[in-house]
């Protein structure tokens, strides 16, 4: 099956840069995507890039696929504790009759510091 | 406003007694998902369906029914088979199937075994 690997935990200062990674096995992804998850909420897409970018920026948030690698990054600038949350990256694979699924990792939890 | 609801917030079911989650979307929305998430885990799939009238098994579907008998709903039901159900459920839509198409989350149901 498809695997996605996040690191479970991160924590940073308020002000500071975060960066969250992600790696994933599936070749043929199409779109990778970053949703972020507030305590007893659903999920809010914050985010996508399609296979053949290798960076994607919008506003504070920055995205970079390592393609070779099959490694995704998403920095967040200026960290405020209104970003502390679950962030998610999720992969669709461009393969017949799994195409358009989504395949999630586990989910990596901002902590922010004041 | 366009958006996916999910009814009821909270659901508690009784041994042996089957329980029906609510999915509805006004985003006219062809493709629509259940996913399922326990704590420190990624999200799930447990059904989708593509079109009206049409529906597939997702990862885990064992003990879960769905219907699709119209394009803006999409119940779940937890039937008395499924015997780890206490989970955080999650229902998702997306533009079209067979493409690939960001997927929309509704706020989720949290099922709770008495």
């Amino acid at each position: 099956g498809e695997d996605v690997e996040q690191s479970l935990f991160l924590s940073v200062r308020e002000g500071d840069s975060s960066v969250i990674n992600c790696t994933y096995t599936d070749s043929s992804s199409t779109y990778l995507y970053w949703y972020k998850q507030e305590p007893g909420a659903g999920l809010q897409l914050l985010t996508y890039i399609f296979s053949n970018m290798d960076m994607k920026q919008d506003q504070r948030l920055t995205v970079l696929l390592n393609k070779k690698d099959k490694h995704l990054s998403l920095r967040i600038a200026d960290t405020q504790t209104g970003d502390s949350a679950i962030y998610f990256c999720a992969e669709t694979p461009d393969r017949g009759s799994t195409l358009g699924r989504l395949y999630f990792g586990r989910g990596t939890q901002l902590t922010v510091w004041p | 406003d366009g958006g996916i609801t999910q009814s009821p917030k909270y659901l508690f079911r009784k041994e042996g007694q089957n329980v029906t989650l609510s999915c509805e979307q006004n985003l006219n929305h062809d493709a629509m998902y259940w996913y399922r998430q326990d704590p420190g885990q990624g999200l799930r799939l447990i059904y989708y369906s593509q079109i009206v009238n049409d529906f597939q098994k997702g990862d885990i579907a064992e003990g879960y029914s769905v219907s699709r008998e119209k394009k803006e709903s999409f119940p779940l039901t937890v039937t008395s088979a499924q015997k780890n159900p206490t989970a955080f459920y999650l229902c998702a839509s997306s533009k079209q199937a067979g493409v690939v198409e960001t997927q929309y989350f509704g706020p989720g149901t949290r099922l709770l075994v008495l």
